[in-house]
């Protein structure tokens, strides 16, 4: 169990232009959550997925954002046509979800976006 | 959606002292975690305590979910000790983790 990986670590960008954030959750774990965290706060929920379907998506997810886990497995996080108020810290996390519950979340090292 | 209170917002303590951050909570919960947060970013788990009392070394938690509130003591602090804590919960009925603003401390040698 190598933990949740997440790709690249530090990503600047200009603006407008698209990037993308891979995440590799623990293999055994069904659930994927996105989370950003923007300097002196706490993370904020972005969306998740039960395997390979995306179950909620917050009012932050913009429609310039979109996310994928096509086989339940790895996802991807896409910014389209970035802004600066687009930098902050993308962390992914999985859980292994029983019925009825969450889980215990464990997070990656983060994706740190700086928008130019 | 649940609101998430931690006190207190900044502590700074002298290596080897004992502290207890706060976590307020407004609604049911299944699910508390605790998170320290290191300098590169990564949240690192703590603690996963819906509910009772657990200790880990020099820390423990206690969540208190009936009067919905979660405690978490350090004791014998150290200069490593020093970061970000979250306090994070899972509604009842919800499907994430809402977290609180954290408490940053500060530990001095």
């Amino acid at each position: 169990d190598t933990g949740v990986s997440q790709n690249p670590r530090h990503k600047i960008t200009k603006r407008g232009q698209n990037v993308t954030f891979r995440c590799d959750p623990i293999s055994e774990h069904n659930r994927l959550y996105w989370y950003r965290q923007t300097l002196g706060q706490g993370p904020e929920f972005l969306t998740y997925f039960q395997n390979e379907a995306q179950l909620e998506k917050s009012r932050l997810l913009s429609d310039r954002f979109s996310a994928e886990r096509p086989k339940g497995s790895f996802s991807t996080l896409e910014i389209q046509r970035t802004e600066q108020g687009d930098s902050a810290m993308y962390l992914c996390a999985s859980s292994s979800a029983r019925s009825g519950g969450i889980g215990e979340l464990f997070f990656g090292e983060g994706s740190r976006l700086t928008v130019l | 959606g649940i609101q998430v209170e931690q006190s207190p917002p900044d502590l700074i303590l002298q290596e080897g002292a004992n502290s207890t951050l706060r976590c307020n909570f407004s609604d049911s919960v299944n699910n508390l975690q605790w998170f320290h947060q290191n300098p590169w970013g990564q949240l690192i788990n703590l603690f996963y305590i819906p509910s009772g009392t657990k200790q880990n070394g020099r820390l423990s938690a206690t969540t208190v979910a009936t009067e919905r509130y979660s405690l978490l003591y350090i004791s014998s602090s150290q200069t490593t000790d020093s970061g970000v804590y979250f306090c994070a919960v899972g509604e009842t009925s919800g499907s994430r983790l809402t977290f609180g603003e954290g408490t940053q401390l500060t530990v001095n040698p």
